[in-house]
């Protein structure tokens, strides 16, 4: 069965930076887009980020745009999100989720970053 | 600032139908928006039930369905669980780095 586990999160300082993952299997991920989608604790939903499943073409929300950078390597079948210059608007639960149709099929359970000094 | 309006909160009796709504401050919601449903309860991911509009996924109960209604898509649950109790939201996409979810609509069944 399809499985996507976030990971990485933690606490950082403003203006410092974070690497999150998430690891697929039981499915072929070189196949899918991906998505990172983030929630904000006791908020609701903001879409993040999606890359193609080739890898060559990402697109980001103004939010985050040039401050985070999304990348995949479909040879180990991960995900990976680069925040950097972190804000304390960007403390949130990130998740990723396969693409179907421009919108979600499969989620992760997400994985908790914090920025606060 | 494109904004996606869904309704705050909305109550059905069990067994009963509602209809869930989500617009655009853009104008009238298309299928060139794919809408999408997502689903979520308390301490959970998201789960989506719709997307593109109308199209299900394996897990997504029978009862939900998408359309597009007045301008507006829409989530119908006909015949309502106490299990459908949670948190709904919506996302439509204008482009591809212009994707935005409404403010989500929390469900109570009773």
């Amino acid at each position: 069965q399809v499985q996507l586990v976030e990971s990485g999160g933690g606490v950082v300082q403003p203006g410092g930076s974070l690497r999150l993952s998430c690891a697929a299997s039981g499915f072929t991920f070189s196949s899918y887009g991906m998505h990172w989608i983030r929630q904000a604790p006791g908020k609701g939903l903001e879409w993040v980020t999606f890359i193609r499943s080739d890898g060559r073409k990402a697109y980001y929300a103004d939010s985050v745009k040039g401050r985070f950078t999304v990348s995949r390597d479909n040879s180990r079948n991960a995900l990976f999100l680069q925040m950097s210059s972190l804000r304390r608007e960007d403390t949130a639960v990130y998740y990723c989720a396969t693409d179907i149709k421009w919108g979600f099929e499969d989620w992760g359970q997400g994985t908790l970053a914090i920025v606060s000094s | 600032q494109t904004v996606v309006t869904q309704e705050p909160s909305l109550t059905v009796s069990p067994g009963g139908t509602v209809t869930l709504t989500c617009g655009s401050s853009t104008g009238s919601v298309t299928g060139g928006h794919y809408p999408c449903w997502l689903q979520q309860k308390p301490g959970q991911a998201p789960r989506t039930l719709i997307y593109d509009t109308s199209n299900k996924h394996s897990w997504t109960p029978a009862r939900f369905s998408g359309s597009l209604l007045g301008g507006k898509a829409a989530l119908t649950l006909s015949g309502a669980q106490p299990e459908d109790e949670a948190d709904y939201y919506c996302l439509l996409s204008f482009t591809y780095d212009w994707r935005v979810f409404g403010g989500g609509t929390k469900l109570t069944v009773l």
